[in-house]
């Protein structure tokens, strides 16, 4: 079946650093990837996709790069603020089950000052 | 474009009473989701609907969950009897057709606690 793993967190940075958050998959067929992001008390936002491989999918200053050949997705950004302060999940979609996403665990992600 | 309505935001109950969740999705999104997320975990998907007719409820625990979608727009996802284990936040979303390529939107959530 299809499946997510995030990198554990909770993750710290001071604000200005670059972040990283890694996400590898295993799925059958061809998936679409994703990163969800979810502030406090709310629900999921989509952040950014890309649905064939080598696309990189931008916004907000994140960016993630679909790798086929290493199953990856990592979200990067160079330069974090406080407001980035939320949880990350990478999901992923195939049209092989009726478009479901399947999510991994969440990293926390908390700039400080 | 208003987003996805979910009510109530916080509820508490005690184990054994039964609870009722409400989501209205974005209007002409034909697939309604609803995914339950334990403190710390991701999301884990309870039922998709199509319209008014159930895609997927492989994951739901039909002897206490229930949902319907009955005019093919709003759905309501009920609970009961309610156990301690159910306190987690439940998120509807919805898509277009095209889900697998652009994604969900969701609620807010509503956060259940059981005492």
């Amino acid at each position: 079946g299809n499946s997510v793993t995030q990198m554990e967190g909770p993750v710290t940075l001071s604000e200005e650093a670059f972040l990283t958050i890694n996400c590898t998959y295993t799925a059958t067929g061809y998936p679409s990837l994703f990163w969800y992001v979810q502030y406090p008390g709310e629900g999921l936002q989509l952040l950014l996709k890309a649905t064939k491989a080598d696309d990189k999918g931008s916004n907000k200053g994140f960016e993630a790069t679909y790798r086929k050949e290493t199953t990856s997705f990592h979200l990067e950004k160079g330069s974090v603020q406080v407001s980035d302060s939320a949880v990350y999940f990478c999901a992923l979609s195939t049209n092989t089950n009726a478009g479901k996403s399947t999510f991994g665990d969440g990293t926390t992600l908390t700039v400080k000052p | 474009e208003a987003g996805v309505a979910q009510s109530p935001r916080y509820k508490i109950i005690e184990k054994r009473q039964s609870v009722a969740f409400w989501c209205n999705p974005i209007s002409g999104h034909a697939t309604l989701y609803w995914y339950q997320q334990i403190l710390g975990q991701g999301p884990k998907l309870l039922i998709q609907f199509q319209n008014n007719g159930v895609v997927d409820d492989s994951q739901l625990p039909k002897d206490r969950f229930s949902a319907e979608r009955l005019k093919g727009v709003d759905s309501t996802l009920k609970i009961q009897p309610a156990k301690l284990e159910d306190s987690a936040v439940y998120l509807c979303a919805s898509s277009s057709p095209s889900a697998s390529v652009y994604g969900y939107t969701f609620g807010s959530g509503t956060r259940l606690t059981v005492v």
